[in-house]
């Protein structure tokens, strides 16, 4: 079974500071991972996606990926109380559009 | 364009009873999915279908039934509700094709339907 495991928060920062997500993965042959964010009761929406080795910005986020280490990371610079919500890291298979998330990681920005 | 959009927002069931959610898209997308999300937890893929008249099941289907007669549609069927099946669910959909090297294309989600089984 693909597993994806997030630390479920939550996590804690004050604004203006570097918020720091984690997310690992069972499946060694995974090729593609993103990152949702979800406003309480609200549906996910896609912020970032990465799939080479290294780094990605995009404003104020930046996703990185380690496929030897099966890991990947978001990192929110300039936290807002805007960014609070939960945070939902996802991964696609091989072959094929479906994807397996974790369980998310609920982020509290305070003023 | 509407996007994806899902009926009801919210329903009580009780234990027996059965019910269909209804998700529609406007995108002309061929792959559309259902999730549940239980509390504080991430998605759950139940049933996915590739395009019309093709279904397959995903992580969680059991005590649920999909069909695909239309591009646009894409109904989830719960028979003999079940507290277990107390839950959000939300509908999803991409496009074909390729879009980027690895072949992904964004699922865009619904805005979901509440479901408690009592």
């Amino acid at each position: 079974q693909k597993e994806v495991e997030q630390n479920s928060g939550p996590l804690s920062v004050p604004e203006g500071a570097i918020a720091s997500l984690n997310c690992t993965y069972s499946d060694r042959g995974s090729q593609s991972f993103f990152w949702y964010r979800q406003y309480s009761g609200k549906s996910p929406e896609l912020i970032m996606f990465i799939y080479s080795n290294g780094d990605k910005e995009d404003g104020r986020f930046t996703a990185q990926l380690n496929k030897a280490s099966q890991y990947v990371s978001l990192l929110i610079r300039d936290s807002q109380p805007s960014d609070s919500a939960t945070y939902l890291c996802a991964v696609k298979e091989a072959a094929g559009n479906k994807l397996t998330f974790g369980g998310g990681t609920r982020v509290l920005v305070k003023p | 364009n509407a996007g994806v959009t899902q009926t009801p927002k919210f329903r009580i069931l009780k234990i027996g009873q059965s019910m269909t959610l209804q998700c529609t898209q406007d995108m002309n997308h061929n792959y559309m999915y259902w999730y549940r999300q239980d509390p504080g937890m991430g998605l759950k893929l139940i049933y996915y279908s590739v395009g019309a008249g093709i279904t397959d099941k995903g992580e969680v289907p059991n005590g649920y039934n999909v069909s695909r007669s239309t591009t646009e549609d894409f109904p989830l069927r719960l028979e003999l509700a079940a507290p277990s099946q107390t839950s959000v669910y939300f509908c999803a959909s991409s496009a074909t094709g390729t879009s980027g090297r690895l072949g992904y294309n964004e699922q865009f989600f619904g805005p979901g339907t509440r479901l408690t089984v009592l």
